[in-house]
């Protein structure tokens, strides 16, 4: 039973457009949402995170809105540059462990110029 | 170094054979975990530790997985009788203190083949 659900495997945009990638979720009991980027060959990297007390966290281009009604979280990135081009990764953290990450499948990005 | 390094960066072995996966974290870096990434999916939870002790080996598939951090700071994934559902990238991942609630550094992985 998938917790983290990216029902989108690709995205394509143009440079210079809005990407939106879309995150459902399942267990209640998640209390830190966070996204990663990967590269090919890379290990994930850190993007963004959010408390489930908020709705929005913005950090520069990319900005993440939780809707805990709708269980559903999303990752805007404005405007989308060619170097954002990869998977993205949203996962989610029971509370009080830091370690236990549940991740979703990904979704790649790929931001053409 | 300053970044979460693995060895070996890929392995290829027949079933059967014994496999030790090595992981150096983030100098400074107390807590260190175990995912594992397989073809199409996200990354995994394997096992957690805080220094030297696992704090928590509740997503290791079975008892031929087993890990080890004994000075704290280089840990051992070992697998046992490898199978050819072993395949997948594991990745290692370091954190401390004053990092975002689930921020993890995460090394490159080492991709594993069991043929």
């Amino acid at each position: 039973d998938q917790q983290v659900k990216q029902n989108s495997p690709s995205l394509s945009v143009q440079e210079g457009r809005i990407s939106i990638l879309n995150c459902d979720y399942t267990n209640s009991m998640f209390d830190y949402f966070l996204w990663y980027k990967k590269y090919p060959a890379e290990g994930p990297t850190f993007l963004i995170s959010i408390s489930s007390i908020k709705d929005k966290n913005e950090d520069g281009r990319f900005t993440v809105f939780l809707n805990k009604s709708a269980k559903h979280l999303s990752l805007h990135i404005v405007p989308s540059q060619p170097g954002d081009s990869a998977v993205y990764f949203c996962a989610a953290r029971t509370g009080g462990s830091n370690y236990k990450l549940t991740f979703g499948k990904g979704t790649l990005l790929t931001v053409n110029p | 170094g300053a970044g979460v390094s693995q060895t070996p960066s890929n392995k290829v072995t027949e079933k059967g054979k014994y496999v030790e996966l090595r992981c150096d974290p983030i100098s400074g870096h107390t807590a260190l975990y175990w995912y594992r990434q397989s073809l199409g999916q996200g990354p995994e939870f394997l096992i957690y530790f805080q220094g030297t002790g696992a704090a928590d080996d509740s997503g290791l598939p079975n008892d031929r997985f087993f890990a080890v951090r004994p000075e704290g700071s280089v840990s051992t994934l070992k697998i046992q009788r490898t199978e050819r559902g072993d395949s997948a990238v594991y990745l290692c991942a370091s954190s401390g203190s004053r990092l975002a609630p689930g921020e993890l550094f995460f090394g490159e992985g080492s991709r594993l083949t069991v043929l």
